[in-house]
């Protein structure tokens, strides 16, 4: 296994714009979450995968922010008009689904500032 | 809802010493399991220990070993023999045994290790 990739490592927006994020799964892992976590915290649910359903949203995931996972790889995270609340890390992991031993493999994380 | 406490935001061990890190849980399944991932600084987060809760054995790792007590709902993080690279912070999480593996982790914990 190569890993949980994100892309990119590092994004500086300002307000109001678009942002796009991207997450490489492990290969062959059928689930796919995405995590926020801010500074002195720890993640947070967003969203995940099952395939290329999802599965559930949280609560935190306004209308601004969408997700999705065509044909059940990669995913991406879009947030629409960035507000500075949005500035966090912005976690992807990815599962086998497998009972007891599903263990969710995390990713390096996307840092969003937003000016 | 489940939640995660970890009250302690930091703590500090001598290179060599014992150190253990305290998480407390509150939840009305009975089926669950509970981990400890770390989180070096800059770095991706990796996991550490699990534990199902339906075994009443404590699991262990190598130098990590949990403290499990389900009526107390308290999942205790013991690093033996500490390493430099022990360094980092330190998240005890909870994830249900029903369709959604989503992870609820608590605030974290700063561990230092002094040389």
């Amino acid at each position: 296994d190569t890993g949980v990739s994100q892309d990119p490592r590092h994004k500086i927006t300002k307000r109001g714009q678009n942002v796009t994020f991207r997450c490489d799964p492990i290969s062959e892992h059928n689930r796919l979450y995405w995590y926020r976590q801010t500074l002195g915290q720890g993640p947070e649910f967003l969203t995940y995968f099952q395939n290329e359903a999802q599965l559930e949203k949280s609560r935190l995931l306004s209308d601004r922010f969408s997700a999705e996972r065509p044909k059940g790889s990669f995913s991406t995270l879009e947030i629409q008009r960035t507000e500075q609340g949005d500035s966090a890390m912005y976690l992807c992991a990815s599962s086998r689904l497998g009972g007891y031993q599903e263990t969710q493999y995390f990713g390096p994380g996307t840092r969003l500032l937003v000016l | 809802a489940q939640t995660v406490t970890q009250s302690q935001p930091e703590m500090s061990v001598q290179e060599a010493e014992t150190v253990t890190l305290s998480c407390t849980y509150d939840t009305s399944e009975s089926d669950y399991y509970l981990f400890w991932y770390k989180q070096p600084p800059s770095r991706q987060m990796i996991l550490v220990i699990r534990q199902e809760a339906y075994k009443q054995q404590n699991a262990t790792e190598n130098r990590f070993s949990v403290n499990f007590q389900k009526a107390a709902k308290s999942f205790s993080l013991k690093i033996s023999d500490s390493q430099l690279g022990d360094a980092a912070m330190y998240f005890c999480a909870y994830r249900s045994a029903g369709a959604n593996s989503k992870l609820t982790f608590g605030k974290g914990i700063t561990l230092s290790v002094r040389p």
